[in-house]
């Protein structure tokens, strides 16, 4: 079975500042979701990389899925306190059959 | 996109009842798929539901203790049975609107917490 190891698990920045979290998976990716989720709250849908090599930005986000598909990163730039929150990656099996990393928590202080 | 609602939002439970958990997108679509969210945990597939056949469960998730309907395309549900501590978690329902895997939508969740 796949399984997505994220890093860190735990960032703590200043706003204004940049970051970069981490999606390394143990198989071939075929699709590489990004979801953002509040605490105990539903998902945030951000981006979805399929190609190697490919990325995508939305906003200050931007994610890419390196050449071998195996590794996928989320950088955000200028960090908000908005941003702040759980990043989940997920690796598509099958067209809604989704394999989740266990989560990156992001804390920016103002 | 797609919009998705359920539920309840949450809901406290004794343990040995059976709790149903409902599901309702904007638009019509072929899979539903519920997860499961433990206490510090990362999400896990529950099952896969389309309409007009049985669901299909992942390894470990059996009919008897999360049966789910699926009535028409835009409308499902999920019961929680014979609940114990141990389903305490949240349960969300997850679209993929466009059938092509390139964008996968969740629900709110639903909050569940059995004592």
């Amino acid at each position: 079975s796949q399984e997505l190891e994220q890093s860190p698990q735990s960032l703590i920045v200043q706003e204004g500042k940049n970051l970069t979290i981490n999606c390394t998976s143990s198989k071939t990716l075929y699709g590489l979701y990004w979801y953002k989720q509040k605490y105990g709250e539903g998902l945030i849908f951000l981006m979805m990389l399929q190609k190697g090599g490919e990325e995508k930005s939305h906003e200050k986000i931007t994610a890419k899925l390196d050449e071998k598909k195996q590794q996928s990163s989320l950088h955000i730039t200028a960090s908000q306190p908005s941003h702040a929150g759980i990043y989940l990656c997920g690796a598509d099996s099958s067209y809604g059959k989704l394999t989740f990393g266990q989560g990156t928590i992001l804390t920016v202080h103002p | 996109s797609a919009v998705i609602s359920q539920k309840p939002s949450r809901d406290i439970c004794q343990r040995g009842t059976s709790l149903t958990i409902q599901c309702q997108v904007d638009s019509q679509v072929t899979m539903m798929f519920w997860y499961r969210q433990q206490p510090g945990q990362s999400l896990t597939l529950i099952a896969t539901a389309n309409q007009g056949s049985e669901a299909t469960y992942e390894s470990g998730f059996v009919i008897d203790k999360f049966p789910i309907s699926r009535p028409n395309l835009t409308f499902s549900t999920l019961t929680v049975s014979n609940m114990s501590p141990e389903d305490s978690s949240i349960y969300l329902c997850s679209v993929n609107p466009y059938d092509r895997g390139d964008e996968q939508y969740f629900g709110p969740g639903t909050r569940l917490t059995v004592t």
